[in-house]
């Protein structure tokens, strides 16, 4: 069974930009979570998406969206980067059925 | 309230030794207890877990001690292994207004085996 995937690996982006990260949970699973590591910060809750919809969000400025389609992928956006938005971003993933959630290998983001 | 914390921040164990990283919580309503692992690269990958209505776990060399009334949980690894060299993190779960379950993890705690 295929884990949950995140691209791209890498991702180097300038003040201001726009930032796109992907993710594809695991087969079956519905359930989608974000979450930023910056270092020394350990992991900080960004967004859930369930069945296509935002059903809960961290504490993070409205510039950090996103979005769940119907095969359950999601997308997260960041708006206006910021030096600070530097960070590994990481997708999880979770059923109904057994809710622990799985993560992918993440997105390493930097802003210059 | 919805914080973990966890000590230490780093630790070096010899080979064979006994490895232990300590977790506390506030919040009650915490319902489930994870541990990760997190090898450079890669995401974190769950460990072991416990409930709150068991004191103890265990699974190989990886034990998980519950103490309920003190609200505190840590992570025993017995022999410890150069390959268990990683970045450990605990975490606690509540079931948020939302009807999911949400994840509080502690900052993490940096482990280096040495031979």
């Amino acid at each position: 069974e295929a884990g949950v995937t995140q691209s791209p690996t890498h991702l180097i982006k300038t003040r201001g930009q726009q930032a796109t990260l992907r993710c594809s949970p695991i087969s079956g699973h519905t359930s989608v979570y974000w979450y930023q590591q910056a270092l020394g910060l350990g992991l900080q809750f960004l967004l859930w998406y369930d069945e296509g919809e935002e059903r809960n969000r961290g504490n993070f400025p409205p510039r950090f969206s996103g979005r769940q389609f119907p095969n359950y992928s999601s997308e997260l956006n960041v708006n206006a980067l910021e030096l600070e938005d530097s960070a590994l971003y990481l997708c999880a993933s979770s059923s109904q059925v057994t809710d622990t959630q799985y993560f992918g290998p993440g997105t390493r983001l930097t802003v210059l | 309230q919805q914080q973990v914390k966890q000590s230490p921040q780093s630790l070096i164990v010899q080979k064979g030794g006994i490895s232990i990283i300590n977790c506390a919580y506030e919040n009650t309503a915490f319902d489930y207890f994870p541990w990760y692992q997190q090898f450079p690269g890669k995401g974190p990958a769950l460990l072991i877990a416990i409930r709150p209505d068991v004191s103890e776990k265990k699974e190989g060399r990886f034990t998980i001690s519950f103490n309920k009334s003190a609200k505190q949980f840590s992570l025993h690894i017995m022999d410890s292994q150069p390959g268990d060299s990683a970045t450990y993190f605990c975490a606690a779960r509540v079931r948020s207004g939302a009807g999911s379950y949400q994840l509080t993890f502690g900052k993490g705690t940096k482990l280096s085996v040495i031979p």
